[in-house]
């Protein structure tokens, strides 16, 4: 069965440093997003992504966060200067028909920010 | 300004038994209601969904019932398995002033007892 992928499982890094992160949507699906999970804390919406574009985005989505579609199957997050506070488990999501419908996930990226 | 509530974190019911677990949301311009299921170190996984214009959807052992009046729905399992052991986000969709929003509780974390 076709599954979304991350890498890395989990990256360390300092304060201030640029991440990014890797995704591998499933290969038919046209949406994309990402959500994040701080520890004990719900899961919360960051942004969806179509047809080569941001469709929409949550106010923790700020200009430290960009997103991109490289190559036509990778999709990938990156936080420009990591703050203590992006320390989460960050999931991407894909589907085919858009936000409205059920959206298949990854197993997440735990990001240490120290 | 918590959209959709789950308001018991955690719920422990006997194997065989029903388990109900229950969403409240606020904002009436949802449409699109969905159950998610997580266990530890892995993402959400879909579990069912019910659009707006229902009540009831039926999908195996898993039930959804949506009360639009009163904000509320339901996902009740039976029987319980052991299995079933996991955190359950109820999330919601729909079209607000800002854009497509989706949105995920706070989780309630279901013990099935052998």
């Amino acid at each position: 069965e076709p599954e979304v992928t991350q890498t890395p499982s989990h990256q360390v890094t300092q304060m201030g440093q640029e991440v990014i992160l890797r995704c591998v949507p499933i290969s038919n699906h046209l949406y994309f997003y990402w959500y994040r999970q701080i520890l004990g804390q719900k899961v919360e919406f960051l942004v969806s992504f179509y047809n080569n574009e941001i469709s929409e985005k949550s106010e923790i989505f700020d200009d430290q966060f960009s997103v991109e579609r490289p190559d036509g199957s990778n999709f990938t997050l990156k936080i420009r200067s990591t703050k203590l506070e992006d320390s989460a488990m960050y999931f991407c999501a894909s589907n085919r028909q858009g936000s409205a419908y059920e959206q298949y996930f990854g197993p997440g990226t735990r990001l240490t920010v120290t | 300004d918590q959209q959709v509530k789950q308001n018991s974190p955690s719920l422990s019911v006997q194997e065989g038994r029903i388990s109900i677990l229950n969403c409240d949301y606020t904002n009436s311009m949802f449409d699109y209601f969905l159950w998610y299921k997580k266990y530890p170190a892995e993402g959400p996984t879909f579990l069912i969904s019910i659009s707006s214009i229902k009540d009831k959807n039926e999908d195996g052992r898993f039930t959804v019932f949506l009360n639009k009046s009163a904000k509320h729905l339901s996902l009740h399992i039976v029987p319980s398995q052991p299995g079933d052991s996991a955190v359950y986000f109820c999330a919601a969709s729909g079209r607000d002033n800002y854009g497509q929003n989706f949105v995920f509780g706070p989780g309630t974390r279901l013990s099935v007892l052998p």
